[in-house]
């Protein structure tokens, strides 16, 4: 079965520095997302994707966030300047249409 | 905003028995979604319901879409080990690409 799959599943950084977080969707998916997850808290919405522009996105995601598809088949996440409150797990996940969403195993970020 | 309170919290039960778990909703939603999370992986769809009053099953999985489009339950029955992790209830409004996730129901079974 078809699946999202995220690189690296860990990444361990510095606090200011950036990083970019790697997803490939589903090949015939239409619509992407970033979710993160802090430790023992619900999923929460980052950011979503589609037709190469971001269609919507919340208040996490400030001027540090951006997100990218470079190709056919990444789709990426920057934070430019890393706060320790960014340390969380990640999610990327994709749909074919505006309905179910299937998520990757993510990436854990820890911010030092 | 939009909150989503699921309950329970967690479950503690004996292998073999039913489960039933719930979501209610502060606004209407048009989809709802039911994931189950292991530790250390990403949310698995389990059910997905697009209208309201629809009922679903996937395996010994059935959840339903309510009718004032507030609320989902998720039943599991005759559970089994492996059904042990957190459940997540999740919702879309009209107009929106978000899905807003609930708190959670953490599985656990008893030996």
């Amino acid at each position: 079965e078809p699946e999202v799959t995220q690189t690296p599943s860990h990444q361990v950084t510095q606090m200011g520095q950036e990083v970019i977080l790697r997803c490939v969707p589903i090949s015939n998916h239409l619509y992407f997302y970033w979710y993160r997850q802090i430790l023992g808290q619900k999923v929460e919405f980052l950011v979503s994707f589609y037709n190469n522009e971001i269609s919507e996105k919340s208040e996490i995601f400030d001027d540090q966030f951006s997100v990218e598809r470079p190709d056919g088949s990444n789709f990426t996440l920057k934070i430019r300047s890393t706060k320790l409150e960014d340390s969380a797990m990640y999610f990327c996940a994709s749909s074919e249409w505006s309905g179910a969403l299937h998520f990757g195993n993510g990436t854990r970020l820890t911010v030092t | 905003g939009q909150q989503l309170n699921q309950s329970p919290q967690s479950m503690f039960i004996q292998e073999g028995e039913d489960v039933s778990m719930n979501c209610t909703s502060s606004s209407i939603f048009n989809t709802w979604l039911w994931y189950k999370q292991d530790p250390g992986e990403g949310p698995v769809l389990l059910i997905a319901l697009y209208k309201a009053g629809e009922l679903t099953s996937n395996g010994r999985l059935t959840a339903q879409f309510g009718i004032t489009r507030k609320d989902s339950f998720l039943n599991i029955s005759a559970s089994i080990p492996s059904d042990v992790g957190i459940y997540f209830c999740a919702g879309r409004d009209f107009g929106n690409e978000k899905l807003t996730f609930g708190t959670g129901t953490r599985l656990t079974i008893i030996p």
